[in-house]
């Protein structure tokens, strides 16, 4: 069974410019997640969605940041434009529960994002 | 805000040596999860424990829940280089987001 997958890896932009990143959860998860680590910080939230819903947007830091997950398969995740404290690494997650204790979230490999 | 506390921060001991890395909080979580993330790649899912006083062990690796689920540690036994990595512990509240420790950064030598 494939796991989360994120695309792409690594991404070098210029401040101001638009990045999107990509996530495809492993299939029949219907829950996906978006965090990042910024240098020095701890992996921290940034949204869930259920399918195609947005269930939890608490941790977005603004309206740069536009999360999609059209047909509840895979996400995207939009910067626009682009801050120099906006570089870290992006990662996402999926589960097949939510809710409850058995919330077991599966990571994705991230996406270094590197904002000059 | 919930904060979860990881430590210690950075650990380098010698190959078959024993440690023990804490995660404590003033919160109680539902369930706590612990990772290992290697360079380059995601936090991978190690265990997870819900019920309070629960212990649970993965080869050398042993997972206690403390008895009010507000804090957890990871004790290795006869750590080896294969060992050597981040380890996350993290921790869900009332939703279902995760809120992560800062890691440890464990470093085997042989």
């Amino acid at each position: 069974e494939a796991g989360v997958t994120q695309f792409p890896s690594h991404s070098v932009i210029e401040k101001g410019q638009t990045v999107t990143l990509r996530c495809d959860p492993i299939s029949g998860h219907d829950n996906l997640y978006w965090y990042r680590r910024v240098m020095g910080k701890e992996i921290k939230f940034l949204l869930h969605f259920v399918k195609e819903s947005k269930q939890d947007e608490s941790g977005m830091p603004n309206n740069r940041f536009l999360a999609e997950r059209t047909g509840g398969t895979y996400s995207t995740l939009k910067v626009q434009p682009a801050e120099l404290e906006d570089s870290g690494v992006y990662f996402c997650a999926s589960s097949l529960r939510a809710g409850g204790p058995y919330n077991e979230q599966f990571f994705g490999p991230g996406t270094r994002l590197t904002v000059l | 805000t919930q904060l979860l506390e990881q430590s210690p921060q950075f650990l380098s001991i010698q190959e078959g040596e024993n440690l023990t890395v804490y995660c404590n909080s003033s919160s109680v979580f539902s369930s706590l999860q612990w990772y290992r993330q290697e360079p380059g790649e995601g936090p991978v899912l190690l265990v997870t424990v819900v019920t309070g006083g629960e212990v649970k062990k993965l080869k050398r690796l042993t997972f206690q829940f403390g008895d009010a689920r507000k804090d957890s540690s990871l004790h290795i036994t006869a750590a080896q280089p294969g060992d050597t990595g981040l380890y996350l512990c993290a921790g869900a509240y009332a939703g279902n987001m995760l809120t992560f420790g800062g890691g440890t950064r464990l470093m085997v030598k042989p």
